[in-house]
């Protein structure tokens, strides 16, 4: 079975500085998607970014960039430019790519990483 | 708002008690999955359906818990003699697909809290 670890429970972050959380994962598969999703207050599931495994290439999207290392199985983001609305928990989420197979594409979730961003 | 509705948002429930628990998913979508959060954790998976079957219930707990999901309305999930242990926020999400590179769109979830 497939297994997220967030080892960070709190982050904190200045307003437009750059903030990185990190993610590690346990698989044995050699496909599958990486998400990282955002948890305001509001307990809304927004999904920020994501990765196929596939692709060498690193995601971004705007000011939010992941950095994926497959043979470490880390898959870190990094928050560029942190704004107050960024304030959230976080989760790092794996979905296997088992067209046939009996994962149904359900998601894995870390544990989350609280981030505050201070003014 | 063609998103997936969940209801109620917030759910109490005394001991003993059912919670009936609804989402509609996305238009178009047959694909469910229901996550739940306990405090100060992240989802888990409970249970994956497309319409009219339960695909993968391994991580619903065999007693009290079930789920389905119609060929009309919404996918319901229900707690029978409900205990303080449920309480947690449940999420349903919806996928156009199963297994592919498509996103799951989550509802906001429901609170359920049980006194």
């Amino acid at each position: 079975a497939q297994t997220v670890t967030q080892s960070q429970p709190e982050m904190s972050v200045q307003e437009a500085e750059t903030v990185t959380l990190s993610c590690t994962y346990d698989t044995s598969e050699s496909d599958y998607y990486l998400f990282w999703y955002k948890q305001p207050p509001s307990r809304q599931m927004i999904l920020v970014i994501r990765q196929e495994a596939y692709k060498q290439q690193n995601a971004t999207e705007n000011r939010f960039s992941v950095n994926f290392q497959k043979a470490a199985k880390s898959f870190s983001l990094k928050i560029s430019d942190s704004q107050l609305g960024d304030a959230a928990m976080y989760f790092c989420a794996y979905r296997s790519d088992d067209a046939g197979g009996t994962s149904y594409g359900k998601l894995t979730f870390g544990q989350g990483t609280i981030l505050t961003v201070h003014p | 708002n063609a998103g997936v509705m969940q209801n109620p948002r917030h759910l109490v429930r005394r001991r003993g008690q059912e919670a009936r628990l609804r989402c509609s998913p996305v238009k178009g979508h047959s694909h469910v999955y229901w996550y739940r959060q306990l405090p100060e954790e992240g989802l888990k998976f409970m249970v994956y359906l497309q319409k009219e079957n339960i695909i993968d219930e391994s991580g619903m707990p065999k007693e009290r818990f079930s789920a389905e999901f119609p060929k009309e309305g919404p996918s319901i999930l229900r707690i029978q003699q409900v205990v303080r242990g449920d309480s947690a926020a449940y999420f349903c999400a919806s996928s156009a697909r199963g297994f592919s590179n498509q996103p799951q769109h989550f509802g906001d979830g429901t609170r359920l809290s049980i006194l």
